[in-house]
């Protein structure tokens, strides 16, 4: 397998303009995590899924971040309208199951100027 | 509230030498422990995973170890190389109404000088 991957790996944008981050799991992974790392901040979960459902999405900054996973093999975190603050490296993670490793994809580094 | 923390934050050390690295739990209520490197711009690569029944996990010159009680994990590197210079997290799988749900400790730079 391919491992997690993500798109795309850069994203440079201006203020107010729609983001989409993309990220395909693993095959066969039923939890998919996405993740914000800043200096600042540290890795901050933002949201996850178990089965195409969310179960926690209470590390979603505010309701310009909103997050899909409309299958097992594919999932979205969506910025509208974006702002400088956003400026971060998100991550997306999978796994099988409760209790097993997780894998993390390589990130996608977005600027918002 | 799960709260994770690593100590110390940046290590400084030369090649060959043996280290620990700690993290502490708040919750003692978890699945498990999983052990990343970072290494600077990338992704995080799981290292070790140790469930809640498990004392200790070996990987080369990797060993973790876990006492859920207490709230504590060290991951302890052998014989540094400067190779093995990254940032180390550390996650806890927690258990609860966060099912599944992993939450990090900020890391600890370590920085191996020939």
């Amino acid at each position: 397998d391919a491992g997690v991957i993500q798109s795309p790996r850069h994203e440079v944008t201006e203020m107010g303009q729609e983001v989409t981050l993309r990220c395909k799991p693993i095959s066969g992974h039923d939890y998919l995590f996405w993740y914000r790392q800043t200096m600042m901040r540290g890795l901050e979960l933002l949201i996850y899924f178990n089965n195409n459902v969310p179960i926690d999405d209470s590390g979603m900054p505010e309701d310009r971040f909103s997050a899909k996973m409309p299958n097992a093999s594919f999932s979205t975190l969506k910025i509208q309208p974006s702002e400088p603050r956003d400026s971060a490296v998100y991550f997306c993670a999978s796994k099988i199951g409760m209790v097993t490793e997780a894998f993390f994809g390589q990130g996608t580094r977005l600027t918002v100027v | 509230k799960q709260e994770v923390t690593q100590i110390p934050a940046a290590l400084s050390v030369p090649e060959g030498e043996n280290l620990v690295l700690n993290c502490s739990f708040t919750d003692s209520a978890i699945y498990n422990l999983q052990w990343f490197r970072q290494d600077p711009g990338k992704g995080l690569t799981s290292l070790l995973l140790i469930q809640s029944s498990q004392r200790e996990q070996t990987s080369g010159r990797l060993n973790a170890s876990l006492d859920k009680s207490s709230g504590r994990s060290t991951l302890y590197i052998a014989a540094s190389q400067p190779g093995d210079s990254a940032t180390y997290l550390c996650a806890v799988n927690a258990g609860g109404t966060s099912y599944g749900k992993l939450t990090f400790g900020q890391g600890t730079i370590l920085t191996v000088h020939p």
